[in-house]
């Protein structure tokens, strides 16, 4: 069985600076890796995922992520965060003959502070 | 577009009470649809998948008399928790998977659901 783990449960960090949350898995083979960014009141977004291919991946609102098989990583990163970036964080690993049911980390809150 | 909607956004019941929860997908046809509890300050722990038609699939743990769900048609899933306890208290989420679109899923805003 797949598991992530994310191990900050908490990042402050000031507006303009790089911000990179970490996460780590456990699974047999190459799985399929999420980042998703949850909003008070929001749905979770989607962020950026990673099937197969190019181990680094772009995503949506200046973020990416990098596959590291070596460490079983997939941290996300961004160069400079904004106020509108503070949020929870939460990567998602899901098996490749399961993809839909998803395993989730314990998520990383983000604080931005001016 | 892909847009979900949960309703209601959030309910208070009383112990003992059932509340049924709805997942809709609005602008898209959701041949899957999984539900998904997350407690406060933890992860989103996946409960069951619902198949349009046929009988959910629950997770190990999760008790299927407890916790109904039904995928009527291509756009609705309802969960409802049965006689409902205080420990059914959390934040209920879930999330449907576009007909025709591989490896992606779409979540609702979540419901949270206060069991007095």
């Amino acid at each position: 069985a797949q598991s992530v783990t994310q191990p900050d449960i908490h990042i402050t960090v000031s507006e303009g600076a790089s911000l990179e949350l970490r996460c780590n898995y456990s699974y047999g083979a190459t799985p399929y890796l999420f980042w998703y960014v949850q909003s008070p009141g929001q749905g979770l977004q989607l962020l950026l995922k990673y099937f197969s291919g190019d181990t680094l991946v772009q995503g949506i609102k200046g973020f990416e992520a990098e596959f590291k098989r070596s460490q079983s990583s997939f941290n996300l990163r961004k160069p400079s965060v904004h106020w509108s970036d503070a949020a929870e964080y939460f990567c998602a690993v899901g098996a490749t003959d399961s993809w839909g049911k998803l395993q989730f980390g314990a998520g990383t809150q983000v604080v931005v502070t001016p | 577009g892909a847009v979900v909607s949960q309703h209601p956004s959030w309910v208070i019941c009383k112990s003992g009470t059932s509340v049924k929860i709805e997942c809709r997908s609005l602008d898209f046809q959701a041949t899957t649809m999984f539900w998904y509890r997350q407690f406060p300050k933890q992860s989103l722990m996946l409960m069951a998948t619902s198949n349009e038609g046929s009988k959910a699939t629950y997770e190990q743990g999760v008790e299927k008399d407890k916790f109904l769900i039904n995928h009527a048609s291509l756009t609705l899933s309802t969960l409802t928790v049965t006689s409902a306890h205080p420990e059914d208290s959390s934040f209920y989420i879930c999330s449907a998977h576009p007909a025709g679109l591989y490896n992606e899923q779409f979540f609702g805003p979540g419901t949270r659901l206060t069991v007095l």
